[in-house]
C-alpha cells in the first residue's frame, strides 16, 4: 500500500524567502505524485503532478518540485514567497494505474509573514 | 475551465437522519470519488467510482454510506442516520479516463451533523 508523510505540520517563512515543504512517499510500484492546495474555506486545487515524465515538476504559481527516486521524496519549493502563497498544502499520491485513489499525507500550513 | 460542482455547501442536520450530498463531476471524466476531511485533519479517500459500480471503497466507507450515479451526470454520496463524528468537508473529484491526469476537485460540501 501507499502513503505520504509530510514533514512539519506548519511551516514559517518571511516574505521573499525560499519555501520548501517536504514530502516522502511509500509506494511498491511506480508512483503517481502530486501537490495540492488549499485555501481557507475553499477547495483542494492542484500545484503540479508527477506522472513518470520529467523528474522536476513546474506547477502554478512559481511552485515546483523534484521526484526523487533514491530519496522517495518529492519536496515543493518555490525561490520567493508571496504573502498569498500562505495556505494548507498537501502532497498526494497514487499508483501508476487509472482510477486509483489518491492518499493525502497531513498537510503543511505554510505561513509567510512581511 | 471546467468545473466539478458541489451542492449544497453547507449542510445542518440532525443526528439519525440521511443526507444526501450531491456532485456534477466534469462532462468527460470517467472516475468519480468521494473524499472527507475532518475539521483541522487530513483528506481520507472514501470511495470511488467508474463503469457505474463502485472500484474502490476504504474502511470508512462502511453499511453506512452510499453511492450513486442516478442520471448520467450526478454523483451522490448518501449517509444514512448521519452520526456526530460525520461532520466533516466532503470533497468530490473525478478523473478523466488515462492515468497521465490529474483529480479536478469541487469545493466540497460542509456537513455539520448536531
Amino acid at each position: 500500500a501507499q502513503s505520504v508523510t509530510q514533514l512539519g505540520s506548519h511551516v514559517s517563512v518571511s516574505e521573499g524567502a525560499l519555501v520548501l515543504l517536504r514530502c516522502n512517499y511509500s509506494s511498491s510500484v511506480p508512483p503517481y505524485l502530486f501537490w495540492y492546495v488549499q485555501y481557507p474555506n475553499q477547495g483542494l486545487q492542484l500545484l503540479l503532478k508527477y506522472t513518470s515524465a520529467a523528474t522536476l515538476v513546474k506547477g502554478i504559481n512559481g511552485f515546483e518540485a523534484e521526484f526523487k527516486k533514491s530519496e522517495t521524496s518529492f519536496h515543493l519549493t518555490k525561490p520567493s514567497a508571496h504573502m498569498s502563497d500562505a495556505a494548507e498544502y498537501f502532497c498526494a499520491v497514487s499508483l501508476s494505474q487509472a482510477g486509483t485513489a489518491l492518499i493525502f499525507g497531513k498537510g503543511t500550513t505554510l505561513s509567510v509573514s512581511s | 475551465e471546467p468545473e466539478v460542482t458541489q451542492t449544497p455547501s453547507h449542510q445542518v442536520t440532525q443526528m439519525g437522519q440521511e443526507v444526501i450530498l450531491r456532485c456534477v463531476p466534469i462532462s468527460n471524466h470517467l472516475y468519480f470519488y468521494w473524499y472527507r476531511q475532518i475539521l483541522g485533519q487530513k483528506v481520507e479517500f472514501l470511495v470511488s467510482f467508474y463503469n457505474n459500480e463502485i472500484s474502490e471503497k476504504s474502511e470508512i466507507f462502511d453499511d453506512q454510506f452510499s453511492v450513486e450515479r442516478p442520471d448520467g451526470s450526478n454523483f451522490t454520496l448518501k449517509i444514512r442516520s448521519t452520526k456526530l463524528e460525520d461532520s466533516a468537508m466532503y470533497f468530490c473529484a473525478s478523473r478523466v479516463a488515462g492515468s497521465n491526469y490529474g483529480y479536478t476537485f469541487g469545493s466540497g460540501t460542509r456537513l455539520t451533523v448536531v
